[in-house]
């Protein structure tokens, strides 16, 4: 089956502008993660939906960003009056459950999207 | 707070070559540790898991293992190619119900044929 998929794969913003990243998660997962990972450094995480629920948004950097996942399935990333220090790439991954075995909880990651804040 | 160190930062191996990346985490209380691959501009592919009642993962030419009570993993990659040239990352879930992933800075590989 298709893995996670991202769109784009690539913005580039003017600061002030609102930016809007999509995540489609693999069919029936429940769990869905954002991550921001800048150059040369591992992902950091942000925020986690346990399906449409956002159960823990305690690595969103302000509260300019903003997440939601209203039927359970499609995740959207909302950045709002972006700033040069919002340029990462900004991955989701998904997994089937949040708990249980390895197969359960394992997380599969996206390609990204690349933001770049002019 | 969870800090996750990954040695070396860079490593530049000749084709064949056995080696060992080596991961440590500051707080042992986790849940699962993950190990992932990620090529330049591209997402991270999961390598293996190993939940934390166990001490190893093998697939492929790939092994993990996991020491949790002295909180290390090294990912041992055997007959190194060229095409094993990326970053590997390792990642900690905590044990406290939290889902989110701390990862490490990652390891730069270059297999050199």
């Amino acid at each position: 089956g298709a893995g996670v998929s991202q769109s784009p794969r690539y913005k580039v913003a003017k600061r002030g502008q609102d930016v809007a990243l999509r995540c489609d998660p693999i069919s029936g997962h429940v769990s869905l993660f954002w991550y921001q990972q800048a150059l040369g450094q591992g992902p950091e995480f942000l925020t986690y939906f346990q399906n449409e629920a956002q159960l823990d948004k305690s690595g969103l950097p302000s509260d300019r960003f903003f997440a939601e996942r209203p039927e359970g399935s499609v995740s959207t990333l909302k950045i709002q009056r972006t700033q040069q220090e919002d340029s990462a790439v900004y991955l989701c991954a998904s997994s089937l459950r949040a708990s249980g075995g390895a197969s359960y909880n394992e997380q599969f990651f996206g390609p990204g999207t690349r933001l770049t804040v002019l | 707070k969870q800090e996750v160190t990954q040695i070396p930062a860079a490593l530049s191996v000749p084709e064949g070559e056995n080696l060992v990346l080596n991961c440590s985490f500051t707080d042992s209380a986790i849940y699962n540790l993950q190990w992932f691959r990620q090529d330049p501009g591209k997402g991270l592919t999961s390598l293996l898991l190993i939940q934390s009642s166990q001490r190893e993962q093998t697939s492929g030419r790939l092994n993990a293992s996991l020491d949790k009570s002295s909180g290390r993993s090294t990912l041992y990659i055997a007959a190194s190619q060229p095409g094993d040239s990326a970053t590997y990352l390792c990642a900690v879930r905590p044990d406290t119900g939290r889902r989110a992933l701390t990862f490490g800075s990652g390891t730069r590989l270059q297999v050199q044929p």
